[in-house]
């Protein structure tokens, strides 16, 4: 089945832990992206990828990193959580960047 | 001003009614749209890309104008099932996404 999993689905963590955000698509796509859903400002991208070792901003990328360093991987970082972190994350997947995107089923992240 | 703008509603139709979503962008550079629905807490699902020649897919259409710039996407016929958050989403330069905010729509018995 294609299909992009995220690992957690759920996750509780303290502030400054580090915690990595697994990602992974089986669909061959060149394109990946994070991105970060909050009530009333909907969804905001992190960080995208349009191919192995090329990744770039997108709107909120402070206090994130990302890398490609495998086509269907793409983990989000966070080196040192903080309470403004704690939201509901969200990974895409496209052929290309004009193809509307797959999601993975989210992962809701607390920082306490 | 936003980038993309949607009304949040919501949207309270009948069962079989027809109903509207008007979403407005602010990038004149935005090559590609897209109209996704999310249901609660779960992931954002594609429903249809949106071009210059607009597209329709069953009971829904979509409509680009880039003169207004603005999209819309018309739902036919609502069901029960339709009920959920619409989201318009705008591609910018260097492939960026940028979401709306969503729209959200109950249909009702």
């Amino acid at each position: 089945e294609a299909q992009v999993t995220q690992n957690p689905r759920y996750l509780i963590t303290v502030t400054g832990k580090k915690l990595t955000v697994t990602c992974s698509q089986n669909m061959n796509h060149e394109y990946m992206s994070w991105y970060r859903q909050d009530p009333g400002l909907g969804l905001r991208q992190i960080y995208y990828s349009m191919n192995v070792e090329v990744t770039d901003k997108g709107d909120v990328p402070e206090g994130y990193k990302v890398s490609r360093k495998e086509k269907r991987n793409f983990p989000l970082i966070l080196e040192s959580p903080s309470p403004n972190q704690t939201s509901l994350y969200f990974c895409a997947s496209s052929w290309t960047g004009n193809y509307g995107y797959t999601f993975g089923s989210g992962t809701r992240l607390t920082v306490v | 001003r936003k980038e993309v703008e949607q009304d949040p509603g919501p949207f309270n139709v009948p069962e079989g009614a027809t109903v509207a979503f008007n979403c407005t962008y602010s990038n004149s550079a935005s090559q590609s749209f897209f109209w996704y629905r999310q249901d609660c807490r779960k992931e954002p699902k594609l429903l249809m890309s949106v071009y210059s020649s607009g597209n329709e897919d069953g009971r829904f259409t979509a409509q680009l104008n880039r003169a207004s710039q603005y999209i819309s996407l018309l739902i036919r016929d609502s069901k029960l099932s339709d009920s959920a958050t619409y989201l318009c989403v705008g591609l910018a330069g260097g492939f960026k996404t940028i979401f709306g905010a969503g729209t959200r729509l109950f249909v009702k018995a």
